[in-house]
């Protein structure tokens, strides 16, 4: 069965800096990797999205990456602002399933 | 865009009640979707549905059924809550077999269970 690990689990860093988020799934027959950012008590918002054929996706301050053939991907954040903040989680998209695999997130503190 | 409504956002029950969750989206999607999230645990797949009337079981279902009478529509069921039922649960949408649609959730119904 897909296991999805992020770590770490929480992680502080000063406004200003750039930083990158992990995520590793072991089974790599994946259709795509999704990247989630879950407020307090929120629901899920959809940042990115990367194809298995695709190796990166970027959206603003926001670059995730994919390694299939190693099972990990990352989201890098560039000039992190307080408004960041916030849990990010990583879904795999798996060949054969039905729904998403999930990470139990990493819990993202930016100081200003 | 998407958007994904749940019915409530927090929700007080007592054991024993039979309590409904609801959840309507906007796109015409195929794919409905039903999670829990619990700390330390993530998000665990209840019940899926790809089509009206038709569903199937996630990882999680004891305890739960559900309903899809019309397409935009999607309704959790705990027949008896129990206090162990006490979580965050999370409605999803996608596009059918559509690899490469993102799926777009609701914000949440925080359930209590007394």
């Amino acid at each position: 069965k897909q296991e999805v690990t992020q770590i770490p689990a929480a992680l502080s860093v000063p406004e200003g800096e750039n930083l990158v988020l992990n995520c590793s799934f072991t089974d790599s027959a994946i259709y795509n990797l999704q990247w989630f950012r879950q407020d307090p008590g929120k629901g899920l918002t959809s940042l990115l999205l990367i194809q298995s054929s695709q190796r990166e996706q970027t959206s603003g301050r926001l670059n995730a990456s994919l390694d299939k053939s190693s099972g990990r991907s990352t989201l890098y954040i560039a000039a992190s602002q307080p408004g960041d903040s916030a849990t990010y989680l990583c879904a795999v998209d798996q060949t054969g399933a039905n729904n998403l695999f999930f990470g139990t997130g990493t819990r993202l503190t930016v100081i200003p | 865009d998407v958007k994904v409504t749940q019915s409530s956002r927090y929700l007080v029950k007592r054991t024993g009640e039979k309590v409904f969750l609801e959840c309507v989206q906007d796109m015409d999607h195929e794919n409905m979707f039903w999670y829990r999230q619990d700390p330390g645990l993530g998000l665990r797949l209840i019940y899926f549905s790809y089509d009206v009337k038709m569903k199937e079981k996630g990882d999680i279902p004891e305890g739960y059924s559900v309903s899809r009478e019309k397409k935009e529509r999607f309704s959790l069921i705990l027949e008896s809550a129990s206090t162990n039922q006490t979580s965050m649960y999370l409605c999803a949408s996608s596009r059918i077999r559509a690899r490469g649609q993102p799926q777009h959730f609701g914000d949440g119904t925080r359930l209590s269970i007394l």
